[in-house]
């Protein structure tokens, strides 16, 4: 079954650097997300992408965050001057398009832990 | 508000044994209800979806149901096993299947003791 990949698994930097997670979704997949996780709390939404271009984001992705699709396969997400709070679980998500709930797919996460 | 909460908030069963989780919403309008079982340190992986016309709906040991007019579901885990230790996490989308628009809830921690 096709899969949505994630790398590194585990990723720690410290304070202040700049990190960059890695996704790659499902090949024939449209509609991209990236949500992260806080460790004991809920998932929480990041922002959503479209045709090449940011289609919606949460108020947690502000100017340190930035999303890139520089190729035909990777969907990247780059968190610049990382803090602590910005520990959790980033997961990417696809899905093929939204005329039907079907298709949806995770990847299984990076942990990011900012030390 | 939309919002989707689970109970209970943990839950510790013996292997063999049977058990029930909750997700409540109060999301409008509704489109469809999914419930996810999220291993520790893991990604989400999709159990069921059901729409708006859907009563029930089975994966296996999994059977969920959906009453859209008390705005309630369950998930029912028959004959637990080990591996059905995680979280089981209810999300719901108020409109076209856009994942920014999904409500997620807190989960429920399942525990599976020998």
């Amino acid at each position: 079954e096709p899969e949505v990949t994630q790398t590194p698994s585990h990723q720690v930097t410290q304070m202040g650097q700049e990190v960059i997670l890695r996704c790659v979704p499902i090949s024939n997949h449209l509609y991209f997300y990236w949500y992260r996780q806080i460790l004991g709390q809920k998932v929480e939404f990041l922002v959503s992408f479209y045709n090449n271009e940011i289609s919606e984001k949460s108020e947690i992705f502000d100017d340190q965050f930035s999303v890139e699709r520089p190729d035909g396969s990777n969907f990247t997400l780059k968190i610049r001057s990382t803090k602590l709070e910005d520990s959790a679980m980033y997961f990417c998500a696809s899905s093929p398009r939204v005329a039907t709930p079907l298709g949806y797919t995770f990847g299984s996460g990076t942990r990011l832990t900012v030390v | 508000k939309n919002q989707v909460e689970q109970s209970p908030q943990s839950l510790i069963i013996l292997e063999g044994k049977n058990c029930t989780l909750q997700c409540n919403y109060t999301v409008s309008p509704f489109s469809n209800l999914r419930w996810y079982k999220q291993d520790t340190g893991r990604g989400p992986v999709s159990l069921t979806i059901m729409t708006f016309s859907e009563n029930t709906k089975s994966n296996g040991r999994y059977t969920a149901t959906l009453d859209a007019d008390t705005k309630q579901s369950s998930l029912h885990i028959t004959a637990s096993q080990l591996s059905d230790s995680a979280s089981y996490i209810c999300v719901v989308s108020p409109s076209d299947n856009y994942g920014q628009n999904f409500v997620f809830g807190p989960g429920t921690r399942l525990s599976v003791l020998p």
